[in-house]
């Protein structure tokens, strides 16, 4: 089954206690980008990746981390979590270079920062 | 830059009730048009997309959009609300050349009443 998988799904942490969320996809595509949900805001893109070693920022980067050392991962790290990145977290790919192309997303990860 | 307005971050109708989610976008090229739908405690899916063609699109569970260009409109109907329409949904738009990248409007959260 085509899926964009995310791990943990719900995480309670401290402020500064480093984490990383990892996201996997199995439909071979280039594209993969990590979006924050916060009510009232809808989704924002935090970081994308065109392929293997291409990341490049979104909308909202600040206190995030991210590699894509293989096709199919890509994990978002925050080296010293704050309460204010406490959020809804969706993992998503798609075929690079097709605008149109439907962006598939994973189950979201909530994490909260205390 | 591009926009997405969802006017509503709030409505509400009977069952069996048309259903009608705003949609309105900004774009200084003809754009890929999509509505994505979030069910409690699970991701987004895709419920319907315009690239290119036909102008009213017809997508999963009975909904469909039209895309109206004079209008900048993408508005999201169905004609017969059921309960399990109770839902977070999400309009966004990417350019039709050159990126990935999707805009999401706020949401608009459609509860349905018996």
């Amino acid at each position: 089954e085509a899926q964009v998988t995310q791990n943990p799904r719900y995480l309670i942490t401290v402020t500064g206690k480093k984490l990383t969320v990892t996201c996997s996809q199995n439909m071979n595509h280039e594209y993969m980008s990590w979006y924050r949900q916060d009510p009232g805001l809808g989704l924002r893109q935090i970081y994308y990746s065109m392929n293997v070693e291409v990341t490049d920022k979104g909308d909202v980067p600040e206190g995030y981390k991210v590699s894509r050392k293989e096709k199919r991962n890509f994990p978002l790290i925050l080296e010293s979590p704050s309460p204010n990145q406490t959020s809804l977290y969706f993992c998503a790919s798609k075929v690079a270079g097709a605008g149109g192309d439907t962006q598939y997303f994973g189950p979201g990860t909530r994490l909260t920062v205390l | 830059a591009q926009s997405v307005t969802q006017l509503g971050s709030h409505v509400s109708v009977s069952e069996g009730a048309l259903v009608l989610l705003r949609c309105n976008y900004s774009s200084s090229v003809p754009p890929y048009l999509f509505w994505y739908v979030q069910y409690p405690n699970q991701g987004l899916q895709l419920l319907l997309k315009y690239t290119t063609g036909a102008t009213l699109v017809k997508g999963i569970n009975g909904f469909e959009a039209e895309f109206k260009k004079s209008e900048t409109s993408f508005h999201l109907t169905k004609p017969s609300a059921h309960m399990s329409d109770a839902a977070e949904y999400f309009c966004a738009v990417s350019e039709e050349y050159g990126t990935d990248k999707l805009i999401f409007g706020t949401g608009t959260r459609l509860q349905v009443f018996p």
